[in-house]
């Protein structure tokens, strides 16, 4: 039983560019959630998507960020025009749906995104 | 505004010793907590967990404890093991679920042999 697989796990990209980062819930989770890790922080929550659905992107940027989970396929992150300061690591994780809580999240090795 | 905050960046302890990793949080509507573990090139994994109606969970060598009033908890490792030795975030969580993870910013302990 894979579990969430993320990929590319290093990405670099020059400034402008953009940047595709994917991810694939572990077998039977319905619920994605995208978190950015900046140099020395936290895991900042970015948005929560369910299949063909964003349910919460409260804390997605307003510009160059948009996120999708289609019915077939991955999730999707993207951003467009990136700069230096999108340098970070950026981790998908994905739960059973209403489970969440009780185990928490299922998190994948995450993708380094570096913009030179 | 920081909800869940780990004031100590990071922990040395020494091999065997007890570990303790603290965590305060800002909202009391929060109804469950658990704990991550990370290692470098790692995504983080789920450790050990606690309901807010409840004010301590053990497993095996993990144990954390919860203070309502204080807004305050605690992981405690013992005895610690040079495995151990990676970032540790505390999270919390509102409304059952429904709502995503709010962590904090981590705590690298190192456990010395």
């Amino acid at each position: 039983n894979a579990g969430v697989m993320q990929n590319p796990r290093h990405l670099v990209r020059r400034r402008g560019q953009e940047a595709r980062l994917r991810c694939s819930p572990m077998k039977g989770h319905s619920h994605v959630y995208w978190y950015r890790q900046l140099p020395e922080e936290g895991l900042k929550f970015m948005v929560y998507l369910q299949k063909e659905n964003i349910i919460d992107e409260s804390g997605m940027p307003k510009e160059r960020f948009s996120a999708e989970f289609p019915k077939e396929g991955p999730s999707i992150l993207r951003i467009q025009q990136v700069v230096r300061g999108d340098s970070a690591a950026y981790f998908c994780a994905s739960s059973p749906r209403g489970q969440g809580f009780y185990y928490g999240y299922t998190f994948g090795s995450g993708t380094r995104l570096t913009v030179v | 505004d920081q909800q869940v905050k780990q004031n100590s960046p990071s922990l040395s302890v020494q091999e065997g010793r007890i570990s303790i990793l603290n965590c305060d949080y800002t909202n009391s509507m929060f109804d469950y907590f658990l704990w991550y573990k990370k290692y470098p090139a790692e995504g983080p994994t789920f450790l050990i967990s606690i309901s807010s109606i409840k004010d301590k969970n053990e497993d095996g060598r993990f144990t954390v404890f919860l203070n309502k009033s204080a807004k305050h908890l605690s992981l405690h490792i013992v005895p610690s093991q040079p495995g151990d030795s990676a970032v540790y975030f505390c999270a919390a969580n509102l409304n059952s679920g429904n709502t995503p993870l709010v962590f904090g910013k981590g705590t690298r302990l190192s456990v010395i042999a």
